[in-house]
């Protein structure tokens, strides 16, 4: 299974500022996704990070407040921006792998405060 | 949409016991694949073990095992002899084998305690 490092692995911020968290792959991979997990949550699919376009949202999610960058696919960041403290959440990177893709592995998380 | 339903929001278990956590999931295919993920205190998203649907078998890896039933769409994991480090949230999740886009649906999650 791919390694996957995420960073930073947890923040403090303040409203109005936005944070970028980093994921990096050991391997190329195709499929890389974004996901939230708000407190005592499920997770929740932000967005599909694609490389050498834009990312595809899911419903909910929109690119001024979420950015996705996928330069390669080895890399992807995530950035929230003019947070509040909704946004309050860990936020985890991860990739489809096997055959189908049909295995998802994730990076250790993000937990982010926002105050 | 594909739900994923867990109706155990906590359980525990005495240690070296064995406790099964309840899946349960609504469907109209017939090709998909079921996960449990642990996701310990460290946030990290753990793959325990993996069902594809058409398989009758049940999957097994050491002491985590399914009991999976399609027809009454459920997907239970037994853990045998229970040990302090399965203290974590189980998730439970459907990928659908058709779909080549990412669809996980994860289930809310069932927070186990393994008492010593």
């Amino acid at each position: 299974s791919a390694v996957i490092s995420q960073k930073p692995s947890r923040d403090i911020c303040q409203r109005g500022t936005s944070l970028t968290i980093q994921c990096q792959v050991d391997s190329q991979v195709t499929m890389m996704f974004w996901y939230r997990q708000q407190p005592g949550q499920s997770l929740t699919l932000i967005a599909t990070a694609n490389q050498g376009s834009e990312a595809t949202y899911e419903s909910g999610f929109v690119i001024d407040k979420f950015p996705i960058s996928r330069p390669n696919l080895t890399f992807s960041t995530l950035t929230v921006s003019n947070m509040s403290p909704e946004d309050s959440s860990i936020y985890l990177c991860s990739v489809a792998q096997g055959p189908a893709n049909e295995k998802l592995f994730f990076g250790s998380g993000t937990q982010l405060s926002v105050l | 949409a594909q739900t994923v339903t867990q109706s155990q929001p906590e359980m525990s278990v005495q240690e070296a016991e064995t406790v099964t956590l309840s899946c349960t999931y609504d469907t109209s295919e017939s090709d998909y694949y079921l996960f449990w993920y642990k996701q310990p205190p460290s946030r990290q998203m753990i793959l325990v073990i993996r069902q594809e649907a058409y398989k009758q078998q049940n999957a097994t890896e050491n002491r985590f095992s399914v009991n999976f039933q399609k027809a009454a769409k459920s997907f239970s994991l037994k853990i045998s002899d229970s040990q302090l480090g399965d203290a974590a949230m189980y998730f439970c999740a459907y990928r659908s084998l058709l779909n080549t886009g990412n669809q996980f649906y994860f289930g809310t999650g069932t927070s186990l305690t393994v008492i010593p």
